[in-house]
């Protein structure tokens, strides 16, 4: 079955310290990949994407991704994090067939403290 | 200004009362979503349209059902809700469903209680 996993449910961190969150997904094909962020309160936004073409993705408030794909993985990374980042991420991947389903995994809450 | 718009943000509603969630969109897209999401887990896709064409996914219990009467609005309705299916209910929209056009905005969620 079509699964993703993200490696870390809670993440603690300090300001300025760097982040990189797990992602893994069980599929061989052709896949869409993305990161969705979700601010206290508010709706899921998407923070990055990737279709094809440059593996390393760069996405809002300077977070980037890079897809490796013998590794069926997507890691989110960002140099050093803010407070303003607390937040719960979550890895979605559209597997490609049927009309593409995007599955997601079960999210990790971030808390970045002062 | 908000594209995917969920009312209401809280549903409080009683067990075996029917109960419907709203969603609208102002992106003008082909498709809406609907998923479940359980606390500490995942969103659970329950079911989408494309434009009229309904597609429920197969572990998706018959006490779930969904109505688009137009491209804007997408409504889905729990017709005995029981407490097992208190959870945020979130809808989705992309403009289409190949892989090239499928990027999902989402609203903010109806978050509904069962008393």
């Amino acid at each position: 079955a079509q699964s993703v996993s993200q490696h870390n449910h809670h993440v603690i961190l300090s300001e300025a310290a760097s982040l990189e969150l797990g992602c893994n997904y069980s599929y061989g094909g052709t896949v869409n990949l993305f990161w969705y962020v979700q601010y206290p309160g508010q709706h899921l936004q998407l923070l990055l994407k990737y279709f094809s073409g440059d593996p390393l993705v760069k996405g809002i408030k300077g977070f980037e991704a890079e897809f490796i794909k013998s590794k069926f993985s997507f890691n989110l990374r960002k140099p050093s994090v803010q407070w303003s980042d607390t937040a719960e991420y979550f890895c979605a991947v559209m597997f490609s067939g049927g009309y593409n389903k995007l599955i997601f995994g079960a999210g990790t809450r971030l808390a970045v403290h002062p | 200004d908000a594209m995917v718009i969920q009312n209401p943000r809280y549903q409080v509603t009683q067990f075996g009362k029917p109960v419907t969630l709203s969603c609208s969109q102002t992106l003008n897209h082909n498709v809406m979503y609907w998923y479940q999401q359980k606390s500490s887990q995942a969103p659970k896709l329950l079911f989408h349209y494309y434009d009229k064409d309904f597609n429920n996914e197969a572990d998706t219990p018959d006490n779930f059902q969904s109505r688009r009467p137009n491209t804007s609005f997408c409504f889905l309705d729990i017709r005995s809700p029981g407490l097992g299916d208190a959870a945020m209910y979130l809808c989705a929209t992309s403009e289409a469903r190949g892989l090239a056009k499928n990027i999902q905005y989402f609203g903010a969620g109806t978050r509904l209680s069962v008393l």
